[in-house]
């Protein structure tokens, strides 16, 4: 079965350092997020891009945060100057279709730790 | 409390017996999801519930909703220790065409199915 691929699995970072989280999204689907998760809290909503352009982000997806699809299979979330409350479990996802009434298939991940 | 809200926080059964989670939420919705997350890993997608649907059924899982109480209920019947995991509730609350599938998760419940 088709499954969405995060690398790296764990990245630690200096603090003020820029990171980039890779993803490769199932192939045929149109949808993409990123959630995060702080230890012992609940995962969060980041940001959903379509058709090459950011559809929704949150309050949390400031300035520091981007989000690209370079070439048309990786979707990456860059930090640009990360800080120690950056520190979380990074989940992409992806979508097929219209994404009101699909489910999101989740990576397994990448565990970001800044020191 | 907050949108998407489990209770129990944790729950601890025997294998065969069932499991109940309940999950409430706050503003109205589109769909109603649920996930399980194994330690360590990415979200697994359970079962989807829309808006103008009560109850659902996928293996042993059943799912219901009340949209007049905000609430919905996970059901896993004949529980064996695989179903080990914690289990998530998240809404899509988008309406109107607003909405490109940002999802809020509840916090989540813990659910040890002992041999």
């Amino acid at each position: 079965e088709p499954e969405v691929t995060q690398t790296p699995s764990h990245q630690v970072t200096q603090m003020g350092q820029e990171v980039i989280l890779r993803c490769v999204p199932i192939s045929n689907h149109l949808y993409f997020y990123w959630y995060r998760q702080i230890l012992g809290q609940k995962v969060e909503f980041l940001v959903s891009f379509y058709n090459n352009e950011i559809s929704e982000k949150s309050e949390i997806f400031d300035d520091q945060f981007s989000v690209e699809r370079p070439d048309g299979s990786n979707f990456t979330l860059k930090i640009r100057s990360t800080k120690l409350e950056d520190s979380a479990m990074y989940f992409c996802a992806s979508s097929a279709e219209n994404p009101r009434g699909q489910p999101q298939h989740f990576g397994d991940g990448t565990r970001l730790s800044i020191l | 409390s907050q949108q998407g809200e489990e209770d129990p926080q944790a729950l601890s059964i025997q294998e065969g017996e069932n499991a109940t989670m309940n999950c409430s939420y706050k503003t109205s919705i589109n769909n109603l999801q649920w996930y399980r997350q194994n330690s360590g890993r990415g979200l697994v997608h359970l079962i989807l519930i829309r808006s103008n649907e009560r109850e659902k059924h996928s293996g042993r899982l059943r799912v219901t909703l009340d949209t007049s109480k905000k609430s919905s209920s996970l059901l896993i019947t004949a529980s064996r220790a695989a179903d080990t995991a914690s289990y998530f509730c998240a809404t899509d609350a988008g309406a109107g065409g607003t909405s490109y599938g940002k999802l809020t998760f509840g916090q989540g419940t813990i659910l040890t199915v002992h041999p």
